[in-house]
């Protein structure tokens, strides 16, 4: 079946720094791959997406390619900050629109 | 656009009551919606998709008779958690399928129901 792996969090970055959130994929057939991000309190809001290999899914900053060769879409942000601090979700789309979640990782950014 | 709405964003009841959740869409129309509940630090959990004017498809272990889904208009979809218990205490959330072109379906997400049974 499909499964989506994060890295493990969580993760404290300062301001202005460089975030990486890894995020590898398993499935069958050609699924679109979704970031989604959660506010303390709150439902969960897309952040991106990509539909086929090789897209890039851009949104506020946050970049991430789906990568076919290597099942992955990594999630990046040159320059983060404190109201970037959330939960991110890697998720992907399979069969009936359902979509597979990876287990989140909480980003702190600090002043 | 794309926007979801849930009510209420927060209810509290007794044990032994039922609950009634409503998620719309509100720009768009939705001919799936799913029901996703939610623990503390944890990721969500699939409890039902949700199909205007059919029944709801549960997944395992969720009992459908507790969790009762109606989808009765392409904007509209209802939970009702009944009898509900302490430990039905949790978040729940809405998503709506909004059919992007080329078969591009991207769920929208509500902002959640915390429900709180004492």
């Amino acid at each position: 079946g499909n499964s989506v792996t994060q890295m493990e969090g969580p993760v404290t970055l300062s301001e202005e720094a460089f975030l990486t959130i890894n995020c590898t994929y398993t499935a069958t057939g050609y699924p679109s791959l979704f970031w989604y991000v959660q506010y303390p309190g709150e439902g969960l809001q897309l952040l991106l997406k990509a539909t086929k290999a090789d897209d890039k899914g851009s949104n506020k900053g946050f970049e991430a390619t789906y990568r076919k060769e290597t099942t992955s879409f990594h999630l990046e942000k040159g320059s983060v900050q404190v109201s970037d601090s959330a939960v991110y979700f890697c998720a992907l789309s399979g069969a009936n629109s359902k979509l597979t979640f990876g287990k989140g990782i909480t980003l702190s950014v600090r002043p | 656009g794309a926007v979801v709405s849930q009510h209420p964003s927060w209810v509290i009841c007794k044990s032994g009551t039922s609950v009634k959740i409503e998620c719309r869409s509100l720009d768009f129309q939705a001919t799936t919606m799913f029901w996703y509940r939610q623990f503390p630090k944890q990721s969500l959990m699939l409890m039902a998709t949700s199909n205007e004017g059919s029944k709801a498809t549960y997944e395992q272990g969720v009992e459908k008779d507790k969790f009762l889904i109606n989808h009765a208009s392409l904007t509209l979809s209802t939970l009702t958690v009944t009898s509900a218990h302490p430990e039905d205490s949790s978040f729940y959330i809405c998503s709506a399928v909004f059919a992007g072109t080329s078969g591009t379906d991207t769920q929208y997400f509500g902002p959640g129901t915390r429900l709180t049974v004492l």
